[in-house]
């Protein structure tokens, strides 16, 4: 079935560094990822997203790699600010619904 | 502002008691979604609606009940609340399946 999971629940980054956020997938016919960012007291925010047919989308200080070989994703996040302090989720689609990974927690070290 | 918006955003309820939260959109989105969020579990999918008048069974469905009457409306009712249903609810909506979720910010429940 399908799973969605977290290598790290916690990770801590000094500021000023690169964060990589990692996440494996167990489904190989899932063809849609998002990261998603949630901050204390709020609900889930969109970040990123990429489809199965590309293994890179860069944003704004985000970038999404996709390894289908190893049904692996990660987020990196450059020049962590303390504003990135949050949980970041991993999720991919299944038929009419997005499953989610458990999520990790990135702290920021001044 | 568009967007989704939850009512209540916190209750405590007896076991035993029921109640209703609501959700609501503005975007004229077809898809929509309650999830519950419990520390260390991420989040869970109880119920979702691929449109109004359609509603289907997400991981976690046991304990609740949900209607879409209205396209913008996604109700999640639960008949006789228990500790277990304890949780942060979130509703999220979107226009296409699995595509971008806009998630409302949230209801604290807490059942004693």
């Amino acid at each position: 079935g399908e799973s969605v999971g977290l290598h790290l629940p916690t990770l801590s980054v000094q500021e000023g560094d690169n964060s990589i956020i990692n996440c494996a997938y167990s489904n190989s016919a899932s063809d849609y990822f998002i990261w998603y960012k949630q901050e204390s007291g709020k609900g889930p925010q969109f970040i990123i997203d990429i489809r199965s047919n590309m293994d890179k989308r860069q944003g704004q200080r985000v970038t999404v790699l996709l390894n289908k070989t190893v049904k692996h994703l990660s987020l990196q996040i450059a020049a962590t600010q303390p504003g990135d302090s949050a949980v970041y989720f991993c999720a991919e689609k299944g038929d009419d619904k997005i499953i989610f990974g458990k999520g990790t927690r990135l702290h920021i070290l001044p | 502002n568009a967007g989704v918006t939850q009512t209540p955003k916190f209750r405590v309820l007896k076991t035993g008691q029921s109640m209703t939260l609501l959700c609501a959109q503005d975007m004229n989105h077809e898809y929509m979604y309650w999830y519950r969020q419990d520390p260390g579990m991420g989040l869970r999918l109880i119920h979702y609606s691929v449109g109004e008048g359609t509603t289907a069974k997400g991981e976690v469905p046991d304990g609740y009940n949900v209607s879409r009457l209205k396209k913008q409306n996604f109700l999640l009712g639960l008949e006789s609340a228990a500790p277990s249903q304890t949780s942060v609810y979130f509703c999220a909506s979107s226009y296409l399946s699995g595509g971008g979720y806009t998630f409302g910010s949230g209801t604290r429940l807490t059942v004693v």
